[in-house]
């Protein structure tokens, strides 16, 4: 296993736009994050799953924002009518149940909002 | 509120110095983490640390938890250009399956 992936790497939208991101966590890990990044700040959590469960909600994930993990594998979040404020990096992390300190993280995707 | 605060915020270096960055916070964590990240990538683990007062070595880099277990700190001995980059320090509050990071610490070192 290679680690956590993401698709797309990049992604440059036009406000109003909707977007999806994909991760691939590691496959023994059964709980997955997503956080978000922007510039000058660390990470901020959005959300979790364990297994294909969303057991957490961040107060950042506004109604525009989805995410789900349909089988317990892979995970998508979608932003719909994207705007300026969401430029950021979006990362997604896995960790085996009971250790979100030994997090991994994939290498993000960086969406700019035109 | 930033519930993890670190310092510096930058840090510039010359090659061979020897460096300590610092991980603050009002709050008790049960595990602190460091990642370092480089531009355009995600954030990778260079160590847990979990009980008060523990300290934890890889190789030039020597980590820390407060005995309260609020703070941590990362000292680096004889830096390298190859250590640039952002330190981030991350917490996990008990009953939270989620991590609070701090702003970071930018380090550059030059050769």
């Amino acid at each position: 296993d290679t680690g956590v992936s993401q698709d797309p790497r990049h992604k440059i939208t036009k406000r109003g736009q909707n977007v999806t991101f994909r991760c691939d966590p590691i496959s023994e890990h059964n709980r997955l994050y997503w956080y978000r990044q922007t510039l000058g700040q660390g990470p901020e959590f959005l959300t979790y799953f364990q297994n294909e469960a969303q057991l957490e909600k961040s107060r950042l994930l506004s109604d525009r924002f989805s995410a789900e993990r349909p089988k317990g594998s892979f995970s998508t979040l979608e932003i719909q009518r994207t705007e300026q404020g969401d430029s950021a990096m979006y990362l997604c992390a896995s960790s085996s149940w009971g250790s979100p300190g030994s997090s991994s993280f994939g290498p993000g995707t960086r969406l700019t909002v035109l | 509120t930033q519930l993890l605060e670190q310092s510096p915020q930058f840090l510039s270096i010359q090659e061979g110095e020897n460096l300590t960055v610092y991980c603050n916070s009002s709050s008790v964590f049960s595990s602190l983490q460091w990642y370092r990240q480089e531009p355009g990538e995600g954030p990778v683990l260079l160590v847990t640390v979990v009980t008060g007062g523990e300290v934890k070595k890889l190789k030039r880099l020597t980590f820390q938890f407060g005995d309260a277990r609020k703070d941590s700190s990362l000292h680096i001995t004889a830096a390298q250009p190859g250590d640039t980059g952002l330190y981030l320090c991350a917490g996990e509050r008990g009953g939270s399956e989620k991590l609070v990071f701090g702003k970071g610490t930018k380090l550059t070192v030059n050769p």
